[in-house]
Protein backbone atom coordinates (compact mmCIF):
# COMPACT_ATOMS: atom_id res chain seq x y z
CA UNK A 1 0.00 0.00 0.00
CA UNK A 2 1.22 3.14 -0.80
CA UNK A 3 1.51 5.76 1.96
CA UNK A 4 3.17 8.30 4.24
CA UNK A 5 4.79 5.96 7.68
CA UNK A 6 5.79 8.46 10.50
CA UNK A 7 7.84 6.88 13.13
CA UNK A 8 7.62 6.58 16.56
CA UNK A 9 3.97 7.45 17.66
CA UNK A 10 5.58 8.40 20.74
CA UNK A 11 9.00 10.29 21.67
CA UNK A 12 10.17 11.87 24.94
CA UNK A 13 12.66 14.18 25.03
CA UNK A 14 15.06 15.47 27.66
CA UNK A 15 16.17 18.66 28.32
CA UNK A 16 18.86 19.54 26.06
CA UNK A 17 18.74 16.92 23.89
CA UNK A 18 17.98 16.71 20.02
CA UNK A 19 15.41 13.92 18.64
CA UNK A 20 14.96 13.38 15.46
CA UNK A 21 11.33 12.46 13.96
CA UNK A 22 11.37 9.73 11.11
CA UNK A 23 9.22 10.04 7.90
CA UNK A 24 9.39 7.64 4.81
CA UNK A 25 6.78 7.56 2.04
CA UNK A 26 6.12 5.57 -1.10
CA UNK A 27 4.28 7.49 -3.23
CA UNK A 28 6.81 8.93 -5.34
CA UNK A 29 5.68 12.65 -4.35
CA UNK A 30 8.61 15.57 -4.90
CA UNK A 31 7.29 17.58 -2.33
CA UNK A 32 7.32 16.82 1.18
CA UNK A 33 6.64 18.74 4.36
CA UNK A 34 6.72 19.14 8.00
CA UNK A 35 3.95 20.36 10.35
CA UNK A 36 3.45 20.95 13.71
CA UNK A 37 -0.22 20.60 15.21
CA UNK A 38 -1.13 22.79 18.70
CA UNK A 39 -4.71 22.79 19.87
CA UNK A 40 -6.38 25.30 19.08
CA UNK A 41 -4.21 26.56 16.79
CA UNK A 42 -4.19 24.49 13.37
CA UNK A 43 -1.40 22.84 11.23
CA UNK A 44 1.96 24.98 10.97
CA UNK A 45 4.62 24.79 8.23
CA UNK A 46 7.81 24.07 9.86
CA UNK A 47 10.09 22.69 6.54
CA UNK A 48 9.22 21.95 3.33
CA UNK A 49 11.41 20.15 0.60
CA UNK A 50 10.04 20.23 -3.59
CA UNK A 51 12.79 18.21 -4.94
CA UNK A 52 15.89 15.83 -2.78
CA UNK A 53 18.43 17.79 -1.41
CA UNK A 54 16.62 21.10 -1.39
CA UNK A 55 14.16 22.27 1.59
CA UNK A 56 13.45 25.42 2.60
CA UNK A 57 12.06 27.13 6.51
CA UNK A 58 8.37 27.44 6.57
CA UNK A 59 6.38 29.52 9.11
CA UNK A 60 8.22 28.20 12.15
CA UNK A 61 11.74 26.20 11.78
CA UNK A 62 13.46 27.94 14.44
CA UNK A 63 14.89 25.20 16.72
CA UNK A 64 14.38 22.55 14.00
CA UNK A 65 16.33 21.32 11.00
CA UNK A 66 15.58 18.91 8.36
CA UNK A 67 17.66 16.95 5.69
CA UNK A 68 16.40 15.41 1.82
CA UNK A 69 19.40 13.01 0.98
CA UNK A 70 16.97 10.45 -0.50
CA UNK A 71 13.63 11.41 -2.35
CA UNK A 72 11.83 8.99 0.44
CA UNK A 73 12.51 10.37 3.55
CA UNK A 74 12.41 13.74 4.59
CA UNK A 75 13.07 13.13 8.94
CA UNK A 76 12.98 16.61 11.36
CA UNK A 77 15.00 17.20 14.34
CA UNK A 78 14.37 19.00 17.15
CA UNK A 79 17.11 20.95 18.62
CA UNK A 80 17.72 21.88 22.09
CA UNK A 81 17.24 25.26 21.12
CA UNK A 82 13.40 24.38 20.47
CA UNK A 83 11.86 25.94 23.87
CA UNK A 84 8.86 24.47 23.52
CA UNK A 85 8.64 21.17 21.66
CA UNK A 86 5.93 20.02 23.17
CA UNK A 87 2.99 18.77 20.23
CA UNK A 88 1.80 17.08 17.44
CA UNK A 89 4.37 16.34 14.33
CA UNK A 90 3.39 15.51 11.33
CA UNK A 91 4.51 14.69 7.79
CA UNK A 92 3.22 15.17 4.38
CA UNK A 93 3.49 15.01 0.67
CA UNK A 94 1.80 16.34 -1.89
CA UNK A 95 1.06 15.47 -5.14
CA UNK A 96 1.49 17.64 -8.75
CA UNK A 97 -2.34 18.18 -8.28
CA UNK A 98 -2.07 19.84 -5.17
CA UNK A 99 -3.53 16.59 -2.73
CA UNK A 100 -1.48 16.46 0.63
CA UNK A 101 -1.39 13.19 1.91
CA UNK A 102 -0.35 12.89 5.60
CA UNK A 103 1.22 10.06 7.74
CA UNK A 104 -0.23 9.24 11.28
CA UNK A 105 1.49 11.68 13.44
CA UNK A 106 4.17 11.40 15.99
CA UNK A 107 3.41 13.00 19.80
CA UNK A 108 6.42 14.62 20.92
CA UNK A 109 6.72 15.22 24.99
CA UNK A 110 8.97 16.73 27.02
CA UNK A 111 10.62 14.97 30.62
CA UNK B 1 -7.22 38.75 10.23
CA UNK B 2 -6.33 35.06 9.87
CA UNK B 3 -5.91 33.72 5.90
CA UNK B 4 -8.64 31.52 6.73
CA UNK B 5 -11.22 31.13 9.29
CA UNK B 6 -12.80 28.24 10.67
CA UNK B 7 -15.33 27.81 13.69
CA UNK B 8 -13.57 25.86 16.16
CA UNK B 9 -16.97 24.47 17.53
CA UNK B 10 -17.60 22.05 18.78
CA UNK B 11 -20.81 21.08 16.82
CA UNK B 12 -22.81 18.66 18.42
CA UNK B 13 -25.52 16.82 16.44
CA UNK B 14 -27.88 13.90 16.71
CA UNK B 15 -27.46 11.08 14.26
CA UNK B 16 -28.89 11.67 10.84
CA UNK B 17 -28.58 14.90 10.81
CA UNK B 18 -27.62 17.12 7.72
CA UNK B 19 -24.20 18.63 9.22
CA UNK B 20 -22.69 22.55 7.53
CA UNK B 21 -19.37 23.10 8.03
CA UNK B 22 -17.89 25.78 6.69
CA UNK B 23 -14.58 28.43 6.32
CA UNK B 24 -14.27 31.55 4.96
CA UNK B 25 -11.26 33.25 3.61
CA UNK B 26 -9.53 36.50 1.93
CA UNK B 27 -6.99 35.08 -0.53
CA UNK B 28 -8.49 35.80 -4.00
CA UNK B 29 -5.64 33.78 -5.15
CA UNK B 30 -6.81 30.23 -3.82
CA UNK B 31 -7.74 27.81 -6.23
CA UNK B 32 -7.40 24.60 -4.67
CA UNK B 33 -10.05 23.38 -1.51
CA UNK B 34 -9.87 20.76 0.19
CA UNK B 35 -11.37 19.34 3.47
CA UNK B 36 -10.00 16.76 5.46
CA UNK B 37 -11.04 14.91 8.73
CA UNK B 38 -9.19 14.08 11.52
CA UNK B 39 -9.64 11.65 14.57
CA UNK B 40 -8.14 12.58 17.27
CA UNK B 41 -3.93 12.22 17.84
CA UNK B 42 -4.14 10.40 14.10
CA UNK B 43 -3.37 12.31 10.70
CA UNK B 44 -5.67 14.17 8.43
CA UNK B 45 -7.22 12.42 5.73
CA UNK B 46 -8.31 14.19 2.48
CA UNK B 47 -11.91 14.34 2.33
CA UNK B 48 -12.80 16.31 -0.62
CA UNK B 49 -10.85 17.96 -3.10
CA UNK B 50 -12.41 20.85 -5.37
CA UNK B 51 -10.40 22.63 -8.19
CA UNK B 52 -12.35 26.54 -8.44
CA UNK B 53 -15.81 27.03 -7.83
CA UNK B 54 -18.77 24.86 -7.99
CA UNK B 55 -20.03 21.78 -6.30
CA UNK B 56 -18.64 18.34 -5.88
CA UNK B 57 -20.88 15.11 -4.12
CA UNK B 58 -19.12 11.52 -3.36
CA UNK B 59 -21.34 9.85 -1.20
CA UNK B 60 -22.86 11.31 2.06
CA UNK B 61 -20.21 14.48 1.69
CA UNK B 62 -21.14 17.30 -0.90
CA UNK B 63 -18.27 20.19 -1.33
CA UNK B 64 -19.11 23.72 -2.00
CA UNK B 65 -17.47 26.65 -3.36
CA UNK B 66 -18.51 30.04 -3.80
CA UNK B 67 -15.35 32.49 -5.03
CA UNK B 68 -17.35 35.29 -5.49
CA UNK B 69 -18.24 35.11 -1.46
CA UNK B 70 -14.84 33.84 -0.75
CA UNK B 71 -16.84 30.67 1.74
CA UNK B 72 -16.70 26.89 1.20
CA UNK B 73 -18.64 24.90 2.76
CA UNK B 74 -18.56 20.44 3.43
CA UNK B 75 -21.99 19.12 4.20
CA UNK B 76 -22.51 15.55 5.56
CA UNK B 77 -26.17 13.66 5.17
CA UNK B 78 -27.04 11.33 7.56
CA UNK B 79 -24.49 11.74 9.90
CA UNK B 80 -23.00 8.47 11.74
CA UNK B 81 -21.10 8.58 15.02
CA UNK B 82 -18.57 7.64 12.59
CA UNK B 83 -18.27 10.70 11.36
CA UNK B 84 -17.21 12.59 14.95
CA UNK B 85 -13.69 14.08 14.22
CA UNK B 86 -12.48 17.13 13.49
CA UNK B 87 -12.69 18.96 10.02
CA UNK B 88 -9.97 21.29 8.64
CA UNK B 89 -10.38 23.42 5.65
CA UNK B 90 -7.74 23.84 3.60
CA UNK B 91 -6.39 25.64 0.12
CA UNK B 92 -3.84 26.71 -1.84
CA UNK B 93 -3.24 29.32 -5.16
CA UNK B 94 -2.88 27.75 -8.56
CA UNK B 95 -0.21 25.13 -9.45
CA UNK B 96 3.00 24.48 -10.17
CA UNK B 97 6.49 25.36 -8.23
CA UNK B 98 5.60 25.70 -4.69
CA UNK B 99 2.39 26.51 -3.28
CA UNK B 100 1.63 27.13 0.70
CA UNK B 101 -1.36 25.16 1.49
CA UNK B 102 -3.49 26.88 4.72
CA UNK B 103 -5.19 25.87 7.04
CA UNK B 104 -8.49 26.60 8.90
CA UNK B 105 -8.26 25.45 12.54
CA UNK B 106 -10.50 22.56 12.50
CA UNK B 107 -14.08 22.66 13.47
CA UNK B 108 -14.67 19.63 16.16
CA UNK B 109 -17.73 17.94 15.54
CA UNK B 110 -19.70 15.05 17.62
CA UNK B 111 -22.68 12.65 16.26
CA UNK B 112 -24.53 11.78 18.92
CA UNK B 113 -26.46 8.38 18.83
Amino acid sequence: DGGITQSPKYLFRKEGQNVTLSCEQNLNHDAMYWYRQDPGQGLRLIYYSQIVNDFQKGDIAEGYSVSREKKESFPLTVTSAQKNPTAFYLCASKSVNEKLFFGSGTQLSVL
Amino acid sequence: QKEVEQDPGPLSVPEGAIVSLNCTYSNSAFQYFMWYRQYSRKGPELLMYTYSSGNKEDGRFTAQVDKSSKYISLFIRDSQPSDSATYLCAMTPFSGGYQKVTFGTGTKLQVIP
